[in-house]
């Protein structure tokens, strides 16, 4: 069975810190990673990796994909109040695999509380 | 405008009654799924469909029925609920099958079976 692990589950920073998320995953027939953010509505994408070792960055969020520690983390920094938020990853399994047309399965997601 | 509508946005119904929550999509996409998303759980697909009267079961499907008739909608049908489907829904539609990088969500249907 697919299965994703997200850490921290719950994360409170001050504004301007830096943080780092954690998604660690088991796939069969991986394709790619994909980060969300939700806020009080439907995720909204932040990322997605396919190739091991190459960053995407947007503004102040970066991501990046290990495939050899089945791992990836997303990092923000000059944390602010409007990062905060619930953030979710998601592996992609190729057509065909378990967990869906697409293997689309989910981590439990971070909850991340910026303070000012 | 591009979206994935639901409707209803709330509901609290009783164990039993049956409910559809409807689920529309104006980009012509192939595939759409639903989530149920609970505190702790994440979201998790009850069902998808890859194209008309093409469905199939997600991770957590007990309780819950779709149809793909048209390919704009996708209903998700609970003919008796019970309280542990209380949660959090979202449909959501993407071009074909392993495109989720350009999934679009619908707002989410607050379900409170009592």
């Amino acid at each position: 069975e697919d299965k994703v692990v997200q850490s921290p589950l719950s994360l409170v920073v001050h504004e301007g810190d830096t943080v780092t998320l954690n998604c660690s995953y088991e796939v069969t027939n991986f394709r790619s990673l994909l980060w969300y953010k939700q806020e009080k509505k439907a995720p909204t994408f932040l990322f997605m990796l396919t190739s091991s070792g190459i960053e995407k960055k947007s503004g102040r969020l970066s991501s990046i994909l290990d495939k050899k520690e089945l791992s990836s983390i997303l990092n923000i920094t000059a944390t602010q109040t409007g990062d905060s938020a619930i953030y979710l990853c998601a592996v992609e399994a190729e057509v065909g695999a378990g967990g869906g047309a697409d293997g689309l399965t989910f981590g439990k997601g971070t909850h991340l509380i910026i303070q000012p | 405008e591009a979206q994935v509508t639901q409707n209803p946005r709330y509901l609290i119904t009783v164990t039993g009654k049956k409910l559809t929550v409807t689920c529309s999509q104006n980009m012509n996409h192939e595939y759409m799924s639903w989530y149920r998303q609970d505190p702790g759980l994440g979201l998790r697909q009850i069902y998808y469909s890859m194209n008309v009267e093409v469905t199939d079961k997600g991770d957590v499907p007990e309780g819950y029925k779709v149809s793909r008739k048209e390919k704009r909608n996708f209903p998700l049908i609970l003919e008796s609920p019970s309280p542990n489907q209380t949660s959090l829904y979202f449909c959501a539609s993407e071009p074909s099958s392993g495109r989720a990088y350009e999934q679009f969500f619908g707002p989410g249907t607050r379900l409170t079976v009592l």
